[in-house]
């Protein structure tokens, strides 16, 4: 079964600073890894959807990179702001409509 | 722009009771879906439905049941609720399986006492 892990579990860092967000995964068999944002009381908001056959995607100031042979995944926040606080996920679906969670980090940016 | 609707937002049952918790999209989309959220676990897939007339089980579908009622509308049935489905549960849809971003509702938060 696949386990995907992120860490750490919680992060704090000052506005304007520059983050990356961790999370890798045990089978590198996988058709594509899914980077979510939530907020507290609230649902899932994709952020990045990278296909197996891509190295990264960005989205203004995120860029999600994706190494599928070593089982990790990065995501990269520039220029950190309040409103960036929230819960990020990781998602990977490995086929048969399965699409296996991380716990996910709780980002707290401080002003 | 609605998305997908979840209700109710929350619920209180007592052990024994059923109830269904209730998913509408309005995206046109295939593909709908419904998790629970436990704390320390992340998400976790209860069933599917990979388009309309069918679903699947997930990872953890024992003690529910679904019904694809049309495109829009995929509901969660629990038949005699226990406090191991204390839960936030969430419904999602997409465009096609897997392939295609999830969309997700707000959550129903259930207690069961």
């Amino acid at each position: 079964k696949q386990e995907v892990t992120q860490i750490p579990a919680a992060l704090s860092v000052p506005e304007g600073e520059n983050l990356v967000l961790n999370c890798s995964f045990t089978d590198s068999a996988i058709y594509n890894l899914q980077w979510f944002r939530q907020d507290p009381g609230k649902g899932l908001t994709s952020l990045l959807l990278i296909q197996s056959s891509q190295r990264e995607q960005t989205s203004g100031r995120l860029n999600a990179s994706l190494d599928k042979s070593s089982g990790r995944s990065t995501l990269y926040i520039a220029a950190s702001q309040p409103g960036d606080s929230a819960t990020y996920l990781c998602a990977v679906y490995s086929g048969a409509n399965n699409l296996f969670f991380g716990t996910g980090t709780r980002l707290t940016v401080i002003p | 722009n609605a998305g997908v609707t979840q209700t109710p937002k929350f619920q209180v049952l007592k052990t024994g009771q059923s109830m269904t918790l209730q998913c509408a999209q309005d995206m046109n989309h295939n593909s709908m879906y419904w998790y629970r959220q436990d704390p320390g676990m992340g998400l976790r897939l209860i069933y599917y439905s990979a388009s309309e007339g069918t679903t699947d089980k997930g990872e953890v579908p024992n003690g529910y049941n679904v019904s694809r009622l049309n495109k829009r509308e995929f509901s969660l049935r629990l038949e005699s609720a226990a406090p191991s489905q204390t839960s936030v549960y969430f419904c999602a849809s997409s465009r096609g399986q897997g392939y295609e971003p999830q969309h997700f509702g707000d959550g129903t938060r259930l207690s069961i006492l």
